[in-house]
């Protein structure tokens, strides 16, 4: 099992480009998530999904669309790059807890993708 | 609006020494609360899950115990080595707001041989 992959791990966009961070992961987790995680800061929710087809906002989704089209798959797309947006992103995947009967929710992540705007 | 507070920022200890790390939650309603440990530049490793109806969990030399009446949890680290240094995070599912997860800030833990 590879686990949760992200790609790529280091980019550097000029403001007003776009570009999409790619999340992947092989354990058929329904719950799929985006932080960021920037100094002094800590770890902020951007978007998070609870099954295919369904995303919602978390604490910071502003510049940042998200899709959910497979179980697998979890793209970040920056539609206008700002340098605000220059951080360490992290997609991490886990088990539904909704699921009645199921399982342990624990929460499991990629390596990060270092992003700077300039 | 649920908050998680890890202290010490920072710690520095000597090789051998047993340590704690605190962690605290302003809201009991939490569906179960994660230890992470991240090395610099990496990302995070889950380092052990306690589920709500649980006390304590153990792995190795870690053990980590969840009080949700005084909304605490502490991870205990016991025989400290160089190799423990990173930074610890918890973070809580709160059981009444979907899938997100709250982060503390951390711990930065230092072992010196």
């Amino acid at each position: 099992n590879a686990g949760v992959t992200q790609t790529p791990k280091f980019q550097v966009l000029k403001t007003g480009q776009s570009m999409t961070l790619q999340c992947a992961q092989d354990m058929n987790h329904e719950y799929m998530s985006w932080y960021r995680q920037d100094p002094g800061m800590g770890l902020r929710l951007i978007h998070y999904s609870v099954g295919a087809g369904i995303t919602d906002q978390g604490e910071v989704p502003n510049g940042y669309n998200v899709s959910r089209s497979t179980t697998e798959d979890f793209p970040l797309r920056l539609l206008s790059a700002a340098p605000s947006q220059t951080s360490v992103y992290f997609c991490a995947s886990s088990y539904s807890f909704f699921v009645p009967g199921g399982r342990t929710g624990e929460l499991f992540f990629g390596e990060g993708s270092r992003l700077t705007v300039l | 609006k649920q908050e998680v507070t890890q202290i010490p920022a920072a710690l520095s200890v000597p090789e051998g020494e047993n340590l704690v790390l605190n962690c605290s939650f302003t809201d009991s309603a939490i569906y179960n609360l994660q230890w992470f440990r991240q090395d610099p530049g990496k990302g995070l490793t889950s380092l052990l899950l306690i589920q709500s109806s649980q006390r304590e969990q153990t792995s190795g030399r870690l053990n980590a115990s969840l009080d949700k009446s005084s909304g605490r949890s502490t991870l205990y680290i016991a025989a400290s080595q160089p190799g423990d240094s990173a930074t610890y995070l918890c973070a809580v599912r709160p059981s009444n707001q979907g899938g997100k997860l709250i982060f503390g800030q951390g711990t930065e833990l230092s072992v010196k041989p």
